[in-house]
């Protein structure tokens, strides 16, 4: 069973940094593509950014372009983001995504939640 | 940058009926739309793949149709679990745009 945990999401400050993480089991983790998706609090789905199978190709949303970096760890199965000079409209729940070998999203997690507020 | 328009953004239907939602985008993107469901307090699940393929365990009242830059969904006969938030979003080009959704409620 395919299973998607993020975690590391908490309150911080508008300018700080955080690191969120997600840890993926039940499929081979290296090979496939791995997005963060977020959705503002009653607002719809935002695509943030995807990394391939080896982390050697990097997309993002121009919204968190040169902010935000994602990256991953095939030895540990796990996904990051790195979210740095943090504003309140980063305020989100972050979905990890895996996606499919026809470039779709056909696994997710629950989400962990970012709160940007002084 | 393709913008992909969904509406309308509210279809109020009552159980057993027929739901159509829309998904415009800017451009082309063929095939390469996917349909996703989201309920409260839920992750969003795959519903549709390639325009019009239906994910694993969806149901057959869920179809999808269109190419290019118009694509439709259809719940053939709405149910009280079909109540939910649908976005579209497409995977042909950078980035990856979702829809603005919408929300299908109960009449």
């Amino acid at each position: 069973e395919v299973q998607l945990v993020e975690s590391g999401g908490v309150v911080v400050q508008p300018g700080g940094s955080l690191r969120l993480s997600c840890a993926a089991s039940g499929f081979t983790f290296d090979d496939y593509t791995m997005h963060w998706v977020r959705q503002a609090p009653g607002k719809g789905l935002e695509w943030v950014s995807l990394i391939s199978w080896d982390g050697g190709s990097t997309y993002y949303a121009d919204s968190v372009k040169g902010r935000f970096t994602i990256s991953r760890d095939n030895s540990k199965n796990s996904l990051y983001l790195q979210m740095n000079s943090l504003r309140t409209e980063d305020t989100a729940l972050y979905y990890c995504a895996k996606e499919a070998s026809g470039y779709y999203l056909n696994y997710w997690g629950q989400g962990t939640l970012v709160t940007v507020s002084s | 940058e393709i913008v992909m328009t969904q509406s309308p953004a509210t279809l109020s239907v009552s159980p057993g009926e027929r739901a159509t939602l829309s998904c415009r985008a800017s451009q082309s993107v063929s095939s390469n739309l996917a349909w996703y469901q989201q309920k409260p307090g839920q992750a969003p699940r795959l519903l549709i793949y390639g325009a019009s393929t239906r994910a694993t365990g969806i149901p057959a009242r869920f179809s999808g149709s269109g190419s290019g830059t118009e694509f439709t969904l259809t719940i053939s006969s709405l149910q009280s679990e079909d109540f939910a938030v649908y976005y579209c979003q497409q995977y042909n080009n950078w980035p990856r745009p979702f829809g603005g959704g919408t929300k299908v409620e109960i009449k």
